[in-house]
């Protein structure tokens, strides 16, 4: 009953570093997509994917970096962090337009 | 390209009271639209969701209408509880995409 799992759930990371945030389905789902939440901006899409092998640019996707090369996994890189980055993240699975989110990782940049 | 437009929060309403939340979209063709809340510390939990004009979503006795009319589609609930405490979320998703749009999102909290 896991659906989707984010990792890790918080991080701190300096100016410049790299990082790779985790994000795992079990459902089979083809669709699965990257947000970004700040403050009184809603949920931002970064990054999408609509099959292994296939992603695409969302709203936001400058300074990350998606691949897809198994239905399950979908991470997120984060090349090179700046605090303009630090933010909430979200992974998503969606099938029949039902989205399913994982827990979010809470990510600061100082 | 699409957008939502929802209620500015935050909401602060007294247990039992009356809820309504307004939601606004503009959309080409004909979008899905949906309800998401998510509690403390956790991630989105679809709430409700309507797929054609007219269609009534409803779930936790919450309860939205898809008005094309207005392009509007409204957060009710009769008597809200403390547990209701959330932010609510509005979104799309274009017609044959799974791509979600999202409002702002509204802080509700339920005080006793």
């Amino acid at each position: 009953n896991a659906g989707v799992t984010q990792t890790p759930k918080f991080q701190v990371l300096k100016t410049g570093q790299s990082m790779t945030l985790q994000c795992a389905q079990d459902m089979n789902h083809e669709y699965m997509s990257w947000y970004r939440q700040d403050p009184g901006m809603g949920l931002r899409l970064i990054h999408y994917s609509v099959g292994a092998g296939i992603t695409d640019q969302g709203e936001v996707p400058n300074g990350y970096n998606v691949s897809r090369s198994t239905t399950e996994d979908f991470p997120l890189r984060l090349l090179s962090a700046a605090p303009s980055q630090t933010s909430v993240y979200f992974c998503a699975s969606s099938h029949a337009r039902e989205a399913f989110f994982g827990q979010g990782t809470r990510l600061t940049v100082v | 390209g699409d957008s939502v437009t929802q209620m500015e929060g935050p909401v602060t309403l007294s247990e039992e009271a009356f809820l309504t939340i307004n939601c606004t979209y503009t959309a080409t063709g004909y979008p899905s639209l949906f309800w998401y809340v998510q509690y403390p510390g956790e991630g989105l939990q679809l709430l409700l969701k309507a797929t054609k004009a007219d269609d009534k979503g409803s779930n936790k006795g919450f309860e939205a209408t898809y008005r094309k009319e207005t392009t509007s589609f409204h957060l009710e609930k009769g008597s809200v509880q403390v547990s209701d405490s959330a932010v609510y979320f509005c979104a799309l998703s274009g017609f044959g995409n799974e791509k979600l749009t999202f409002g702002t999102g509204t802080r509700l909290t339920i005080i006793p």
